[in-house]
């Protein structure tokens, strides 16, 4: 069975600060692994995902992604954060079938 | 390029009513993902349509739920009847082929009361 998990319930950050959201996985094969993002009273917006090739993964908003495959994480990281980056997010793996399994999502608070 | 779209945005109903959500996928995409979130734990996986066809629905929770997707364009998901626990954010995602990225609409968010 695969699964991720986000450690953090909520993280918090002032404006300007580096931004970094964790995620750990775990998988049998290759994983699939994606960010989502929740803003308030919003729908879930895909930020970036990893397949395959580079670690580091460029995504929307200024967001990146960095695969460690030793230490079966995707942190979710962006180096200036903007009150407007408060909201919840979802680290996800994909199975073989498009089944997508999300972590509890981390709330960050960006503070001016 | 529309999005995914559900309808409605807000449902509120008693126990053991009936309701009936709507989910249009982006034109074109086969793959059609039906999701929750309860409480605000976990989203869970609930189905996966290709095209009209059920690919996957293990993650359905009992038979009081129905989802279908004829002429494999949008997909209802009914719920009858609906239980206490069935409160929570229900998401669709569609995606053009299997493995693509998801595309999720805004949720329709169920109390049941």
């Amino acid at each position: 069975a695969q699964s991720v998990a986000q450690p953090e319930d909520q993280v918090n950050v002032a404006e300007g600060n580096p931004l970094t959201v964790k995620c750990t996985y775990s998988v049998s094969g290759n994983p699939y692994l994606f960010w989502y993002v929740q803003y308030p009273n919003r729908g879930l917006q895909f930020l970036l995902k990893y397949i395959t090739g580079d670690n580091l993964v460029k995504g929307s908003y200024g967001f990146e992604a960095e695969f460690n495959k030793s230490q079966t994480s995707f942190h979710l990281k962006k180096p200036s954060a903007l009150v407007s980056d408060s909201a919840l997010y979802f680290c996800a793996v994909r199975d073989s079938w498009g089944k997508l399994q999300f972590g509890a999502g981390t709330q960050v608070v960006v503070t001016p | 390029e529309a999005g995914v779209t559900q309808f409605p945005s807000h449902s509120v109903i008693e126990k053991g009513q009936t309701v009936t959500l709507r989910c249009d996928p982006i034109s074109g995409h086969d793959n059609l993902y039906w999701y929750r979130r309860v409480m605000g734990k976990e989203i869970k996986f609930l189905l996966h349509f290709v095209k009209e066809s059920k690919q996957d629905e293990s993650g359905m929770p009992n038979n009081r739920f129905l989802a279908e997707r004829t002429g494999g364009t949008y997909s209802t998901l009914k719920v009858q009847p609906a239980e206490l626990e069935d409160s929570g954010v229900y998401f669709c995602a569609s995606s053009p082929n299997l493995g693509d990225t998801q595309y999720f609409g805004p949720g329709t968010r169920l109390t049941v009361l």
